[in-house]
Parts: structure tokens; sequence; C-alpha cells
């Protein structure tokens, strides 16, 4: 069990590239979210996967921003026409729902994006 | 209202004392609730989870639940400067198949 690993650690982009994110959770978590935090906030919740299924997606998620988990395994976050506005932190956590919600998420080390 | 609450803080504790942080959160229908801590540049790391009423110790920390006035707190005692973080709250259940996650508060623990 390596934990949750994302990369890059850190993207620093031109406003208007797509950038692509990859989370790989702990090998037997079915679950996997997607968090930003940005400065002084908590966590903001994204998305979400069972498996390889999206089970559910924030409104406050634009349709420049997409995710995937082909076979169910690793993750990607796209973004589409970056904004200044997307700079912020992404956090990627996986859990298993055999274990039950008492064991919470476990959080990777995150990805720092700033759009210049 | 926000679905989870907490004082942004600073919380300023000497040394050796106790820190107490609070939250509230909305949805009676919530199940379980965790504590994480999160170092400044670093990802949030889990140090507790309850979901009973009651109060639940493990080593210098102590959370405590009252779903009746839908309130959760952790307690640090014997604070240390390495304690000096930003704790978060975060609560599961109800209406929500996710964790909701509170600001948090930044918690300065001084030599």
């Amino acid at each position: 069990d390596t934990g949750v690993s994302q990369d890059p650690r850190h993207k620093i982009t031109k406003r208007g590239q797509n950038v692509t994110f990859r989370c790989d959770p702990i090998s037997e978590h079915n679950r996997l979210y997607w968090y930003r935090q940005t400065l002084g906030q908590g966590p903001e919740f994204l998305t979400y996967f069972q498996n390889e299924a999206q089970l559910e997606k924030s409104r406050l998620l634009s349709d420049r921003f997409s995710a995937e988990r082909p076979k169910g395994s690793f993750s990607t976050l796209e973004i589409q026409r970056t904004e200044q506005g997307d700079s912020a932190m992404y956090l990627c956590a996986s859990s298993s729902t055999t274990r039950g919600w008492n064991y919470g998420y476990t959080f990777g080390s995150g990805t720092r994006l700033t759009v210049v | 209202q926000k679905e989870v609450e907490q004082n942004s803080g600073p919380l300023s504790v000497p040394e050796g004392a106790i820190a107490s942080l609070n939250c509230t959160y909305s949805d009676r229908g919530s199940q379980s609730f965790f504590w994480y801590r999160q170092y400044s540049g670093k990802s949030p790391e889990l140090i507790m989870f309850i979901y009973s009423n009651g109060d639940k110790e493990d080593g210098r920390f102590t959370a405590q639940l009252n779903k009746a006035s839908q309130y959760v707190s952790l307690l640090i005692r014997d604070s240390q400067p390495s304690d000096s973080a930003t704790y978060l709250c975060a609560v599961y259940g109800g209406a929500t198949n996710k964790l909701i996650f509170g600001t948090g508060t930044l918690l300065a623990v001084q030599p």
C-alpha cells in the first residue's frame, strides 16, 4: 500500500491552455474523489467515482472540467481553457465501501495548479 | 447557512495547554464525523473519526459528538508546537455520499 499518488505535484499553465492531472488511488479502494481547495478554504467537492462509474458531479463544476476513471483504477481530471480562477490545489482521495465510512478518506499529496 | 461551520481562527494556545476546536453542521441525518489536520501546503491527514454521541479518545486527542445540538469538537491535550496546523471538520451521511468539509480552524501553539 503506497498511498494515494497524484501527478504532477505542481503545474503552471497559461490562461486558455488545457491541463490534465492523474490520480492513482490505494489499490483496494473502490471509491475515488476529486476536491479543489483554495487558500483559506476547506476542500470543495468536485466529483466521485465508484469503480469506473462517475456517480456524482458538483453543480459548481463547469463543462470545462471532465474526469474519467477507466477500468476503475487510476483517474484523470482535465480542465479545458483554463482560467485564473482555476488556480487551486486539486486533491484526490480514495476510500473503500467495504470498510465502511468510519474510516474516512485517504488523500493524495495534491496537484497545485497556477494559471498565469 | 453553510453545511459545516468552523471558526477560522487563528486559535492561539500556549504549549502544554488544551486546545478546543469546534464545528457545527446543518444536516441532521449526518452519520459520521471526521477531523483532519492540514499543515501549510500539504494535504489533509485523518486524525480522528466519531459516529456515536459522547467522547472518543485517542492519545492526546478527544473527539466529542452531540447529535442533538449538531455539534462536534476536538480537544488536543498537552498541545505541542508541532500541532500548529489547520484542523478541518468533515461530515458524512444524510443527503450526501461524500465528505463535506468546513473551512478549517488555524491552530497556533506558542512555545
